[in-house]
């Protein structure tokens, strides 16, 4: 079984600059999730999507973050214009139908924001 | 706000002893905790998931136990090997509607041949 696909691995941009990270969830998996870590912290959940509705983004920066999931699979965030303060790794998720008890993640994307 | 402390950033045993590590929270009533492992580079890998009227939990080398009243949990594992090194992060969550998962900093773990 294939895992969660995220891409790019690693991406440096400049402060005020734009950014997108991609994510590919596991095939049947309705529940799709976007985490940041910074460095020496645990993952904060940024938004979560079930099929292609927004469950939960009370914690998403939206005057700068935004994220989609078109067609319920594929899912997208970016950040316009970064900060450095948004230097961490993006995780993404996703869980079965039935339970949204146990994650899957992929193995996240580096920003690092200069 | 609910907060989730795990005991020390780091811990280092000899390979063979039981590793415990213990996760704290307070201000919240999670349905169920998890452990993860993350490895550098890596996003968690899910280990084992407690209930909250479960007091314990086994999976091969594995042990978690989960203390309501306390507000507590511990992960132990036995006969650590040096594969076993990677940090440790234990996550609460709840069956509200949107069953979101709040994670501790995480415990890094080295094993010491």
């Amino acid at each position: 079984e294939a895992g969660v696909a995220q891409s790019p691995r690693y991406k440096i941009i400049e402060k005020r600059q734009s950014v997108a990270f991609w994510c590919n969830p596991i095939s049947g998996h309705a529940t799709l999730y976007w985490y940041q870590q910074i460095l020496g912290q645990g993952p904060k959940l940024l938004i979560q999507f079930q099929n292609n509705g927004v469950v939960d983004d009370s914690q998403l920066p939206k005057d700068r973050f935004s994220a989609e999931r078109l067609k319920g699979v594929d899912s997208t965030l970016k950040i316009q214009p970064a900060k450095l303060e948004d230097s961490a790794v993006y995780l993404c998720a996703s869980s079965p139908p039935a339970t949204n008890e146990k994650l899957f993640f992929g193995s996240g994307t580096q920003l690092s924001v200069l | 706000s609910q907060k989730i402390e795990q005991n020390s950033e780091a811990l280092n045993i000899q390979e063979g002893k039981t590793a415990t590590l213990t996760c704290n929270y307070t201000n919240y009533s999670p349905a169920y905790l998890q452990w993860y492992r993350q490895d550098p580079g890596r996003g968690p890998v899910f280990l084992l998931l407690i209930r909250e009227n479960e007091k314990e939990k086994r999976k091969e080398r594995l042990k978690v136990t989960f203390d309501t009243t306390l507000k507590q949990s511990l992960f132990h594992i036995t006969a650590s090997q040096p594969a076993d090194s990677a940090t440790y992060l234990c996550a609460l969550g709840d069956q509200t509607g949107a069953n979101n998962l709040f994670f501790g900093t995480g415990t890094r773990l080295t094993v010491i041949p």
